[in-house]
């Protein structure tokens, strides 16, 4: 079974600074997907990025970055230029690129608090 | 396009009633998946419904149920009512088939249960 791993529960960035949230997981699977999501007060997970696994490229939206490792497994996000509006709760979740009904959950890690300083 | 609506947004039931939640999928949708999520748990998988049938369903006892129906309207059922059933229920959905197998899931904005 997949397993994703968010140590941190909570960080703080200053408005106009950069923040890197980390995320590890487990597989042993070679295709699959990993998200991040953003959950704010009002609670709809909004999607923030997303990574192919067979794409070594990482991953870019505006100010958000990833920093995929596929042999570490690891899958960190950076949020430059950190807005008010960025302050929300993040799940950093994992999806199998197998097509079938076994597989087509998203696991998510137990996601991290950030909030920040005007 | 309207994205996934969840209704109701709070509910609060007694111990030992029974609840039903329902979700309408963004239109052209065909898959619909539900997940808790509680401060202590995360996010977890309910269950996913494709065509009307149960794709593949979380560690859950059989409390939890749900069904789909044609039109891709998916409503979950929980039975006997416990307190640690209070939770954020979430509805998510995408597009299915191995063309959109990595289309990210769309998610409503969850009904409340509190059990009291």
């Amino acid at each position: 079974a997949q397993t994703v791993t968010q140590s941190q529960p909570e960080m703080s960035v200053q408005e106009a600074e950069t923040v890197t949230l980390s995320c590890t997981y487990d597989t042993s699977e070679s295709d699959y997907y990993l998200f991040w999501y953003k959950q704010p007060p009002s609670r709809q997970m909004i999607l923030v990025i997303r990574q192919e696994a067979y794409k070594q490229q990482n991953a870019t939206e505006n100010r958000f970055s990833v920093n995929f490792q596929k042999a570490a497994k690891s899958f960190s996000l950076k949020i430059s230029d950190s807005q008010l509006g960025d302050a929300a709760m993040y799940f950093c979740a994992y999806r199998s690129a197998l097509v079938s009904g076994a597989n087509s959950k998203l696991t998510f890690g137990k996601g991290i608090t950030l909030s920040v300083r005007p | 396009k309207a994205g996934v609506t969840q209704t109701p947004r709070y509910l609060i039931k007694t111990r030992g009633q029974q609840v039903t939640l329902s979700c309408s999928p963004i239109s052209g949708h065909r898959s619909v998946s539900w997940y808790q999520q509680t401060p202590g748990q995360g996010l977890q998988f309910l269950f996913e419904y494709f065509s009307e049938t149960q794709r593949n369903k979380g560690n859950f006892p059989g409390r939890f149920s749900g069904r789909q129906f044609s039109n891709s309207r998916s409503e979950m059922n929980v039975s006997t009512l416990e307190l640690g059933d209070s939770a954020l229920y979430l509805c998510a959905s995408s597009p299915r088939g191995r063309a959109a197998s990595n289309s990210p899931l769309h998610f409503g904005n969850g009904t409340r249960l509190t059990v009291t």
